[in-house]
């Protein structure tokens, strides 16, 4: 299984929204109807953290400003309005612990 | 709070073995799975691989490409996961997470990297 993330670099200007996205060479939709795909992001100088899960679901602090959609091989990570501490490498992540993989990543950086 | 702190990184010579080792605190270790990461110089994150906890038989799985070069372990008693690297090649240089996981019965076959350390680098040379 092989995730595909675009743009590898995305410059973008403080206030403006910005997209990622992710295609997986199979579907990451399960039987149980959920999507196993997360989102991580990883900060200048830090350790990955966990920002998006199943897809839609924004982990625990992580502001409304991310959103994250997409079904089967698609899956898109929205920034409705970038901010300054929003730069680092974001990852998308097939979930599935018999096959985790982590996509290449795209570099998010102020423009 | 949940602290992974790695340890054992260092410079090695190629066909050596290196065992990294990662000291959890702050949760009850015996109770989650617990697994790796690393990233070589100036690329993106790749899976190693996992030891689930006791209650699901410590089983480990691996990511592809380093099945039967990496085991992973765990000693409960001491709140301790390892990462026994048997014959370390230059591409294996890189910074080592040691992550905590998470898994949900709802959600079968799902594992979520919850916490993680700051990494323990490794330089084959």
């Amino acid at each position: 299984l092989i995730l595909t993330q675009s743009p590898v670099s995305l410059p973008v200007t403080p206030g403006e929204p910005a997209s990622i996205s992710c295609r997986s060479s199979q579907s990451l939709m399960q039987n149980n109807g959920y999507n196993y795909l997360d989102w991580y992001v990883q900060k200048p100088g830090q350790s990955p953290h966990l920002l998006i899960f199943m897809g839609s679901t924004r982990a625990s602090g992580v502001p409304d400003r991310f959103s994250g959609s997409g079904s089967g091989t698609d899956f898109t990570l929205r920034i409705s309005r970038v901010e300054a501490e929003d730069v680092g490498v974001y990852y998308c992540v097939q979930a599935l612990q018999t096959a985790f993989s982590f996509g290449g990543g795209t570099k998010v950086e102020i423009k | 709070e949940v602290q992974l702190v790695e340890s054992g990184g260092g410079v090695v010579q190629p066909g050596r073995p290196l065992r990294l080792s990662c000291s959890a605190s702050g949760f009850t270790f015996g109770d989650y799975p617990m697994s790796w990461v690393r990233q070589p110089p100036g690329k993106g994150l790749e899976w190693v691989g996992l030891v689930k906890s006791r209650r699901y038989g410590e089983t480990t799985q691996y990511a592809a490409s380093l099945r039967g070069t990496v085991t992973i372990s765990r000693d409960d008693s001491n709140g301790i996961a390892y990462l026994q690297m048997h014959s370390v090649k230059t591409e294996d240089t890189g910074l080592y997470y040691c992550t905590r996981g998470l898994h949900y019965e709802l959600y079968p076959g799902y594992y979520q990297l919850d916490s993680w350390g700051q990494g323990t680098e490794v330089i084959v040379s």
